[in-house]
């Protein structure tokens, strides 16, 4: 079956620790994103990555990096520079970002608590 | 710049009921339309899209009419069930130097009693 896979499901870190959320993907998509979604807030977009081996910056990138060395796969580096890092981390990919018939897929989601 | 409109939740009904969510967005150009259901704990799922004007999209009882004279996308189902008991987003995909962006509104929470 094919899909996203987004790993752990649930999260716990101290702050000041750098954390990294895992996303893969065996849907041969070449485009990926992260978004961060809060409670009674709508999605909002991290960083995207239109093919290998780059990646922009979305509408909230600080305190975040990711890197994209593979096509199946797009971890997302929460840094000690994020300020509110506790949320619910969504990955995403689509077959490409150029056209806006493109449906994006979406992973299970990581819950991020920074305490 | 590019926004989605959504009534604040939750919405209640009794199971049977009539659904509409209402979705209004603003863009520039020509955006495909876009309605996203969450359940809980979980990632996102596409319901239903559009892509041109007067375009309805439909899936599992929902459906939704691109109305660019009104700037409206609003969600309806005739008859929900318990099970449709979620969150529903509606986007927008717009351009962005190249690059489609999805924006969304913030979600309206729909809760189905038996």
């Amino acid at each position: 079956d094919g899909g996203i896979t987004q790993s752990p499901k649930y999260l716990f870190r101290k702050e000041g620790q750098n954390v990294t959320l895992s996303c893969e993907q065996n849907l041969n998509h070449d485009a990926m994103y992260w978004y961060r979604q809060d409670p009674g807030q709508g999605l909002r977009l991290i960083y995207y990555s239109q093919i290998v081996n780059d990646f922009q910056k979305g509408d909230i990138a600080e305190g975040y990096s990711v890197s994209r060395e593979k096509k199946e796969s797009f971890p997302l580096t929460v840094t000690s520079a994020q300020k509110n890092p506790t949320a619910f981390y969504l990955c995403a990919s689509s077959i490409g970002s150029g056209s806006p018939y493109y449906e994006q897929y979406f992973g299970p989601g990581t819950r991020l608590t920074v305490t | 710049g590019n926004s989605v409109t959504q009534m604040e939740g939750p919405v209640t009904l009794s199971e049977e009921a009539f659904l509409t969510i209402n979705c209004t967005y603003t863009a520039t150009g020509y955006p495909s339309l876009f309605w996203y259901v969450q359940y809980p704990g979980e990632g996102l799922q596409l319901l239903l899209k559009a892509t041109k004007a007067d375009d309805k999209g439909s899936n599992k009882g929902f459906e939704a009419t691109y109305r660019k004279e009104t700037t409206s996308f609003h969600l309806e189902k005739g008859s929900v069930q318990v099970s449709d008991s979620a969150v529903y987003f509606c986007a927008l995909s717009a351009s962005s130097t190249g690059f489609q962006k999805l924006v969304f509104g913030t979600g309206t929470r729909l809760l189905v009693s038996p």
